[in-house]
């Protein structure tokens, strides 16, 4: 167990929806990391937080949204669901956004858009 | 580009074989960091170890080793003694300044039959 949680672990929605991942970070760490998971992309930085401040984005489309809340916990949204974004989502958490601190990963939301 | 290459995607093995893990790693930066992570059938990703590109020394943990050549930009991984337990897909990542995301490759499935 990293300590990382993240709800739901399973999510089934349909096109043109819209849905809230929601992750908690281990006791003391201020860096939260979204990643996505699929097939054809294999793991692909989203975004991160930083003591609720947005540090850095990747290969976030702007259909998804994310925020980092005073508790430190994160949720990240995404709107009008197209079937490619059928993913696992990972959740990372580390004390500071730096290399000298490994990434504890949450065990994933699945997300299967029909 | 790519920054993190994985040349192998299967390997398959039989119990109490040593299985060798490849990764070639792309930067411009002097200071990065690489890690590999397991990713069991349970799908969680789990951290294995973390090298700064300042240390080359080349370290054993348990039944893990690792090959660190910055002339070669190789990051290899070995699992001694294989066990069916070993049976995950492994990733190697980067981790670079100043977001400090983790840049993964395409991952090996490993395959430890008994």
């Amino acid at each position: 167990d990293s300590g990382v949680t993240q709800t739901p672990k399973h999510l089934i929605t349909a096109t043109g929806q819209r849905v809230t991942l929601r992750c908690s970070p281990r006791s003391g760490d201020l860096s939260v990391y979204w990643y996505q998971q699929s097939l054809d992309q294999g793991l692909q930085f989203l975004i991160q937080y930083y003591n609720g401040e947005e540090r850095a984005k990747g290969n976030i489309l702007e259909r998804f949204s994310a925020q980092q809340f005073p508790d430190l916990h994160s949720e990240l949204n995404l709107s009008s669901l197209e079937l490619g974004d059928s993913a696992l989502y990972f959740c990372a958490s580390s004390v500071r956004p730096s290399g000298r601190d490994e990434q504890f990963f949450g065990p994933g939301t699945r997300l299967t858009v029909l | 580009a790519q920054k993190v290459t994985q040349a192998q995607t299967e390997i398959s093995v039989v119990e109490k074989e040593d299985v060798t893990l490849d990764c070639v790693y792309e930067t411009r930066d002097t200071t990065y960091y690489l890690f590999w992570y397991k990713q069991p059938p349970s799908g969680e990703l789990v951290f294995l170890i973390r090298r700064n590109s300042f240390d080359e020394q080349n370290e054993i943990s348990g039944r893990y080793s690792w090959n660190f050549q910055k002339s070669t930009s190789s990051f290899n991984f070995t699992i001694t003694a294989s066990q069916v337990v070993d049976s995950a897909v492994y990733f190697c990542a980067l981790s670079e300044y100043p977001d400090y995301k983790l840049s993964f490759g395409a991952g090996t499935t490993v395959t430890v039959r008994a």
